[in-house]
């Protein structure tokens, strides 16, 4: 079974910083799509950014972007020039597709805070 | 465009109660997803509804848990009898289709506490 495991449960760092959030995953496929999504206090969970797994290319949506290291299992995402809003808890995800089903498979989460 | 709904937001139950959940997902979307998201660790996925059939219940408790999508529009989950351990949140999600690659959209969740 897939695995994805989030290393750092908090991170804080000041408005304006560069933020990177690791994740690992554990998997036997070679076709596979990983996710960030954000979870504000709110708890409404939202798409950050997606990466497949055929691509080599590094995602990028606006100030966020990821290092997608296939060989190492690794799919961490940098956070640029951080503002306040970006504080949430942030998971990792890996989709899973058993017998048609599309499963997402999340970390335990990272708790991201900005200061002023 | 609307989002995906979900009601109550906040429900507080005795053990050994029952209690139901609602969803409503956005429309069009064929897919909806049931989570269950306990305190301090990710969503795990409960049920997965394609219009009105199941496509994945494996991490579904089928002794106490059960959930339809009669319509195949809004859903219900429900739980009964309820134990310590259900306490976290439930979140609903839904997507275009199961097949390809679809976003899934998700709800602001059920926070459901057992005493």
């Amino acid at each position: 079974a897939q695995t994805v495991t989030q290393s750092q449960p908090e991170m804080s760092v000041q408005e304006a910083e560069t933020v990177t959030l690791s994740c690992t995953y554990d998997t036997s496929e070679n076709n596979y799509y990983l996710f960030w999504y954000k979870q504000p206090p709110s708890r409404q969970m939202i798409l950050v950014i997606r990466q497949e797994a055929y691509k080599q290319q590094n995602a990028t949506e606006n100030r966020f972007s990821v290092n997608f290291q296939k060989a190492a299992k690794s799919f961490s995402l940098k956070i640029s020039d951080s503002q306040l809003g970006d504080t949430a808890m942030y998971f990792c995800a890996f989709l899973q597709r058993p017998q048609g089903a599309q499963k997402l498979v999340f970390g335990q989460g990272t708790r991201l805070t900005i200061n002023p | 465009e609307a989002g995906v709904a979900q009601s109550p937001r906040y429900k507080i139950i005795e053990k050994r109660q029952s209690v139901a959940f609602w969803c409503n997902p956005i429309s069009g979307h064929a897919t909806l997803y049931w989570y269950q998201q306990i305190l301090g660790q990710g969503p795990k996925l409960l049920i997965q509804f394609q219009n009105n059939g199941v496509v994945d219940d494996s991490q579904l408790p089928k002794d106490r848990f059960s959930a339809e999508r009669l319509k195949g529009v809004d859903s219900t989950l429900k739980i009964q009898p309820a134990k310590l351990e259900d306490s976290a949140v439930y979140l609903c999600a839904s997507s275009l289709q199961h097949r390809g690659l679809n976003t899934q959209y998700f709800g602001p969740g059920t926070r459901l506490t057992v005493l």
